[in-house]
């Protein structure tokens, strides 16, 4: 399995309150990536990043900020947490590809975080 | 714009019979195609990829998917249904020079009845 970790695992908090996801990677991998998962929408893109200090936006990134300071960590901020982003949010990780060649990703084991 | 269409929610099959995952996708561009499996509270797993090098994709836990370009498919099969298939399958979409971002189909949960 790729060396992906994110912490915490588990979080409860309160509306109004910032949290931050950490994603830590052992694989030296350019790409990385934040999503959520809800039933009945699959997995959804937040934000992702293209190297150090590289990122933009996703499919659904309003009320989401990232922040990669070294290959290894990619940060998920919400920065003031409402009940809809109560949510699944995995990690992922891909190599940069060559010859036109598309990577496939690899999965963390996701952070459940609920919101009251 | 890429989009990926999983036809059927939920899917129910008899252990030992064939395993058929719809996938539908919409793409401008030559797309590459992947199916990932997900066991209950575990992260995505990848089953199998389509990178233009072979229409017939064969995957792990004997899983395979054909891309059939002229139906714009990528469906997912496997010819006998074990127990331990039971779990949730995504089809995925990317392209060439998009960062190998992905985009998801809704998912298909596959239940196996003894």
């Amino acid at each position: 399995d790729a060396g992906i970790t994110q912490s915490p695992r588990h979080k409860v908090t309160e509306t109004g309150t910032p949290v931050t996801l950490r994603c830590h990677q052992t694989e030296n991998h350019r790409y990385m990536y934040w999503y959520r998962q809800d039933p009945g929408h699959g997995l959804r893109l937040i934000h992702y990043s293209y190297g150090v200090k590289d990122t933009d936006k996703g499919e659904v990134s309003d009320g989401y900020s990232v922040s990669r300071s070294k290959t290894e960590d990619f940060l998920l901020t919400l920065e003031s947490a409402t009940s809809s982003q109560t949510s699944v949010y995995f990690c992922a990780i891909s190599e940069y590809g060559t010859g036109g060649d598309s990577q496939p990703q690899h999965f963390g084991d996701g952070t459940r975080l609920s919101i009251l | 714009a890429q989009s990926v269409t999983q036809l059927g929610s939920h899917v129910s099959v008899s252990e030992g019979a064939l395993v058929l995952l719809r996938c539908n996708y919409s793409s401008s561009v030559p797309p590459y195609l992947f199916w990932y499996v997900q066991y209950p509270n575990q992260g995505l797993q990848l089953l199998l990829k389509y990178t233009s090098a072979a229409t017939l994709v064969k995957g792990i836990n004997g899983f395979e998917a054909e891309f059939k370009k002229s139906e714009t498919s990528f469906h997912l099969t496997k010819p006998s249904a074990h127990m331990s298939d039971a779990a949730e399958y995504f089809c995925a979409v990317t392209f060439s020079g998009g960062y190998n971002k992905l985009i998801f189909g809704a998912g298909t949960r596959l239940a196996v009845h003894p």
